[in-house]
């Protein structure tokens, strides 16, 4: 079974500064990877997502993350942190299912603060 | 192009009740998810359907919970009777089909006393 490891609970960072929230998944064949935010009282917005291709996946507002597979990491990165990125972000593995369907398995997530 | 709605925002009931959430999909789209949110905790799949027929709800607690979804449209998910440990956030999604992007509703925020 798929599994995600968000292993920062919470993070803090000053606005301006360089972001990475770590995500770890275990999946037997290739994943699908996503990235989504959370702000408070709202559903889930996709940042950006890997299928496949190039490793390096480009998402809104100026969030990039790495596949690497041989670590089975997909992290997430931002050069500059606004302190509008504060919220709660989750990581997630998708998995076509035998006989159709798919499921998403999501990490605990990762609370990000951004000090002004 | 509207987005996924869901009603109500916020639910308080009192344990062994009744409560039922609705959920209408982005239009067209045939693949709707429910999943149950808890404090502190990722989202987690309840029930997956495509078009009105279910694809996996090897997750739901089918003792107190059930869902459905008449005519591949709108979904209701029911909890009856209702416990404690289920207080949490209920998210609706769906996706134009298996294996694409899921757009999330706002969640409705249930509160068992």
């Amino acid at each position: 079974a798929q599994s995600v490891t968000q292993p920062d609970i919470h993070i803090t960072v000053s606005e301006g500064a360089s972001l990475e929230l770590r995500c770890n998944y275990s999946y037997g064949a290739t994943p699908y990877l996503f990235w989504y935010v959370q702000s408070p009282g709202q559903g889930l917005q996709l940042l950006l997502k890997y299928f496949s291709g190039d490793t390096l996946v480009q998402g809104i507002k100026g969030f990039e993350a790495e596949f690497k597979r041989s670590q089975s990491s997909f992290n997430l990165r931002k050069p500059s942190v606004h302190w509008s990125d504060a919220a709660e972000y989750f990581c997630a593995v998708g998995a076509v299912l035998t006989g159709g369907g798919n499921k998403l398995t999501f990490g605990t997530g990762t609370q990000l603060k951004v000090e002004l | 192009e509207a987005g996924v709605a869901q009603s109500p925002r916020y639910k308080i009931i009192e344990k062994r009740q009744s409560v039922a959430f609705w959920c209408n999909p982005i239009s067209g789209h045939a693949t709707l998810y429910w999943y149950q949110q808890i404090l502190g905790q990722g989202p987690k799949l309840l029930i997956q359907f495509q078009n009105n027929g279910v694809v996996d709800d090897s997750q739901l607690p089918k003792d107190r919970f059930s869902a459905e979804r008449l005519k591949g449209v709108d979904s209701t998910l029911k909890i009856q009777p209702a416990k404690l440990e289920d207080s949490a956030v209920y998210l609706c999604a769906s996706s134009p089909s298996l294996g694409n992007e899921q757009f999330f509703g706002p969640g409705t925020r249930l509160t068992v006393l």
